[in-house]
């Protein structure tokens, strides 16, 4: 089965604070996604990778970057976190975008106070 | 106006009901269309996946496009309390990415 591991699954920081939100898959996908979750507001995506130091943006890529420095590895991170950032992220992965298998993991609950 | 459109619900149904879920779109460059569901504090997971138009059967589930009305659907049949979710529609065009429906919750109740 194709897992897809999120480091945290709830995590609480203050306004400023860098955040480090890690994703890790193992089933050798080229793709990866990071999407956030709101209520009424359904998935959006931040940003996603086709291939290792390859990154696009996505919907919403304002206050966030990522990194891709390994095929199984895919991180969010947001500079200076504020509240508005208070959101469930969800990592996917998947083998071909047009499949419409993408792979999530289980989300990271993130409240920024 | 969203490129897709879905009711958040919630619905509502008794053990055994047939559920219909919808989606309408307004991007006529979609043909990939998939069903995700969603557990409670779990990340969504694909549920069924139809290319262009037409339907497709798997078990409990019959997933419905019909590209002329942008509109798509899902039907479960002899629904289950296990089938309480939140049910995300998803469509692509030229595989670049998903553009996700909002959700809609559904709980089948005893």
């Amino acid at each position: 089965d194709v897992k897809v591991t999120q480091s945290s699954r709830y995590l609480v920081k203050r306004t400023g604070e860098k955040v480090f939100l890690e994703c890790v898959q193992d089933m050798d996908h080229e793709n990866m996604f990071w999407y956030r979750q709101d209520p009424g507001l359904g998935l959006r995506l931040i940003y996603f990778s086709y291939d290792v130091k390859m990154k696009e943006k996505g919907d919403i890529p304002e206050g966030y970057s990522v990194s891709r420095e390994k095929k199984e590895r895919f991180s969010l991170i947001l500079e200076s976190a504020s509240t508005n950032q208070t959101s469930m992220y969800l990592c996917a992965s998947s083998f071909r975008v047009s499949s419409g298998e993408l792979f999530f993991g289980e989300g990271s609950r993130l409240t920024v106070l | 106006q969203k490129e897709v459109e879905q009711d958040p619900g919630p619905l509502s149904v008794p053990e055994g009901a047939i559920v219909s879920l919808n989606c309408t779109y307004s991007n006529s460059a979609f043909q990939y269309f998939m069903w995700y569901r969603q557990y409670s504090r779990k990340g969504p997971e694909l549920l069924m996946y139809t290319y262009s138009s037409g339907n497709k059967e798997d078990g409990r589930f019959t997933a419905q496009v019909d590209k002329s009305s942008k509109y798509i659907s899902l039907f479960i049949r002899d629904s289950q309390p296990s089938d309480s979710a939140t049910y995300l529609c998803a469509m692509t065009g030229t595989a670049s990415k998903l553009t996700f429906g909002t959700g809609t919750r559904l709980q089948v109740t005893l």
